[in-house]
């Protein structure tokens, strides 16, 4: 089974905080990804990343930053913690399939952070 | 511009009661996949179906159908005798050729709550 994790179930910062969620996932998956979840909008793609060190903007970097130094693991990092970014976070890696077609995004349980 | 429609915001209903939740989808890709994710309390998405856009059969899993309608751009899912432990947020999503297949575009997701 695909097995992907986040280090924090729950998550309390204060504005201003420099902020880490990490993920981690033991399929050997190219592709990684960073959602957020707001009631009434969705998931809404934040970043994503095809390969180590390769990183490419959603529909909402904005406030965020992320990085990928090993195949295993995508961080997403909130520079200056804000109260808007309050939010349920959710991480997802899917196998690099050839041109034309795709295989599955699997997710990690997610991370529910609170900015006070 | 790829875009995912989940016209329901919350669904009610009492067990084994039938209930079909609809997805309704706009994309100009001529070939894009249909997933459905059930989000449980947990708060992890987990994997329903995949659906390429060459494959118009319907499915049926047990206590649950797709109903796949290029002709309306429809990709409903129907629960069959409806049970408690379905009680969840249901995600449809899209990917296509336009997004790189790789990553999805999601509606704003249905709660169904079902009731004893």
């Amino acid at each position: 089974d695909v097995k992907v994790t986040q280090s924090s179930r729950y998550l309390v910062k204060r504005t201003g905080e420099k902020v880490f969620l990490e993920c981690v996932q033991d399929m050997d998956h190219e592709n990684m990804f960073w959602y957020r979840q707001d009631p009434g909008l969705g998931l809404r793609l934040i970043y994503f990343s095809y390969d180590v060190k390769m990183k490419e903007k959603g529909d909402i970097p904005e406030g965020y930053s992320v990085s990928r130094e090993k195949k295993e693991r995508f961080s997403l990092i909130l520079e200056s913690a804000s109260t808007n970014q309050t939010s349920m976070y959710l991480c997802a890696s899917i196998f690099q399939t050839g041109q034309g077609r795709t295989d599955t995004q699997y997710f990690g349980p997610g991370t529910r952070l609170t900015v006070l | 511009a790829q875009k995912v429609t989940q016209a329901q915001t919350e669904i009610s209903v009492v067990e084994k009661e039938d209930v079909t939740l609809d997805c309704v989808y706009e994309t100009r890709d001529t070939t894009y996949y249909l997933f459905w994710y059930k989000q449980p309390p947990s708060g992890e998405l987990v994997f329903l179906i995949r659906r390429n856009s060459f494959d118009e059969q319907n499915e049926i899993s047990g206590r649950y159908s797709w109903n796949f309608q290029k002709s309306t751009s429809s990709f409903n899912f129907t629960i069959t005798a409806s049970q408690v432990v379905d009680s969840a947020v249901y995600f449809c999503a899209l990917s296509g050729m336009n997004t790189g297949f790789q990553k999805l575009v999601f509606g704003t997701g249905t709660r169904l709550l079902v009731s004893p």
